[in-house]
């Protein structure tokens, strides 16, 4: 089973509007963090925002914030007032476990967004 | 700029070759992680050191090999090169091993032709 699975193969918004890319996971972890990455056509991986299991509060950074359910093991990254830099593909990312050694991250197979003018 | 420096930025070589990607983390990183991004695998995790002591191995190829040395500097050795290790290396770092958001590099683009 995938651990993380990005539903939106691609996104299309509209300029100063807002968009949420999905984002759902697998654990039986009680510790875990979720990252979004961006990465534009360059092909760097840019960190945007993080979200630990145990935060009470969503995470934002920004124009962006991370809608947490962890009932639902969701974590939907929302994009407020898009710009046309916005336009890239979006990983979603998980770090199991709190103890250990192994901190890999988990990434699913992105979300190409496009921000139209 | 994540401050995570990979060198060389493209590599082009021929089937059957070696190659060595280097990676400097960022100022005072202790833990440095290797990806591969590929089409058809996506971003996989490869292996990860922390302090100069490997902590983590994941779909990584015999083949390949890596090291992180005294200055935290690490390097990815790839041998016996296939078509199918055409991808994107991802060089990541972060402050220690555990809850801490890595960054990452620009990435290696090795062309195996």
């Amino acid at each position: 089973a995938q651990k993380i699975t990005q539903t939106q193969p691609g996104m299309f918004v509209q300029e100063k509007e807002a968009v949420t890319l999905d984002c759902t996971y697998d654990t039986s972890d009680q510790s875990y963090g979720l990252f979004w990455y961006k990465q534009p056509s360059s092909g760097e991986m840019i960190f945007l925002i993080y979200q630990g299991s145990y935060d009470e509060q969503n995470a934002t950074e920004g124009r962006y914030s991370l809608n947490f359910q962890k009932a639902r093991k969701s974590a939907n990254l929302v994009i407020s007032a898009s710009q046309l830099g916005d336009s890239a593909m979006y990983f979603c990312a998980m770090r199991e476990g709190s103890g250990g050694s192994n901190y890999k991250l988990t990434f699913g197979k992105g979300t190409l967004l496009t921000v139209n003018p | 700029d994540s401050g995570v420096t990979q060198t060389p930025k493209h590599l082009i070589t021929a089937t059957g070759q070696r190659v060595t990607l280097r990676c400097s983390p960022r100022s005072g990183d202790l833990s440095v992680y290797w990806y591969q991004q590929s089409l058809d695998q996506g971003l996989q995790f490869l292996i990860q050191y922390y302090n100069g002591e490997e902590r983590a191995k994941g779909n990584i190829l015999e083949r390949f090999s890596a090291q992180q040395f005294p200055d935290l500097h690490s390097e990815l050795n790839l041998s016996s090169l296939e078509l199918g290790d055409s991808a994107l290396y991802f060089c990541a770092s972060s402050v220690g091993g555990g809850t801490y958001t890595q960054y990452f590099g620009p990435g290696t683009r090795l062309t195996v032709l």
